[in-house]
């Protein structure tokens, strides 16, 4: 089952903070954050393991809430090159399989 | 680190043929995996390799698919037969098995065009 994102897509001004959720219906081993550029490869940002953990990366950070079988991806005071697709991959059986979520587009504007 | 390695970059081709994509990974890495993306969608899963054993492959895919790693370093995907339906970007992507959970890093992809 693909886990849904939101917001489907979005656009921020630089320096402006973002959020972006992804939620499953199956309980979840692990969150994965990807971003992709236009016609780029998707590039890792995090993982998140079952705890209910919170991760920092620079500017951009996420957390795992188990019970709500849920992941917020949290960037703060966006920059121009944080303008990509964000798709999170769940991991549902913890076997490294991952399911993506359909994307969430962020346009980052000066 | 040259990175995950696909080849060709496009493919175009009429439907009925059969097509064959080359991935290279990252020469230590042991897992390697194959995912589908078509435009505005998430990659999708497609098949995993440990070494050279295929561990798993999805459900929702095809005979007309299949996927090789002979020696547990580069792979290859074959479709065959192809519709237009298979037009996508085909993604191949490595990690290591340090652990249970660890990063992806994908190649650039093989985009197919099946006219």
């Amino acid at each position: 089952q693909q886990p849904v994102q939101s917001p489907q897509a979005v656009i921020l001004r630089e320096g402006e903070d973002a959020v972006i959720n992804c939620s499953s219906s199956k309980a979840l081993y692990s969150v994965h954050w990807y971003r992709q550029k236009h016609g780029e490869a998707p590039v890792f940002l995090m993982i998140l393991l079952k705890g209910g953990e919170q991760k920092g990366h620079e500017k951009i950070s996420a957390s795992f809430n188990e019970k709500k079988q849920q992941s917020s991806l949290y960037l703060t005071a966006s920059q121009l090159s944080y303008s990509g697709t964000y798709f999170c991959g769940t991991d549902n059986f913890g076997n490294e399989k991952l399911t993506f979520g359909t994307g969430t587009r962020l346009t980052i504007i000066p | 680190d040259t990175g995950v390695s696909q080849d060709p970059r496009h493919k175009i081709t009429k439907r009925g043929q059969n097509v064959t994509f080359r991935c290279d990974p990252i020469s230590e890495h042991n897992r390697l995996y194959w995912y589908r993306q078509t435009l505005g969608q998430g990659p999708e899963f497609l098949t995993y390799f440990q070494n050279e054993a295929q561990l798993e492959k999805s459900r929702l895919l095809s005979d007309r698919f299949s996927a090789e790693r002979p020696k547990g370093s580069f792979s290859t995907l074959e479709i065959q037969r192809t519709e237009q339906g298979d037009s996508a970007m085909y993604l191949c992507a490595s990690s290591t098995d340090n652990a249970v959970h660890e990063k992806l890093f994908f190649g650039s992809g093989t985009q197919l065009s099946v006219l």
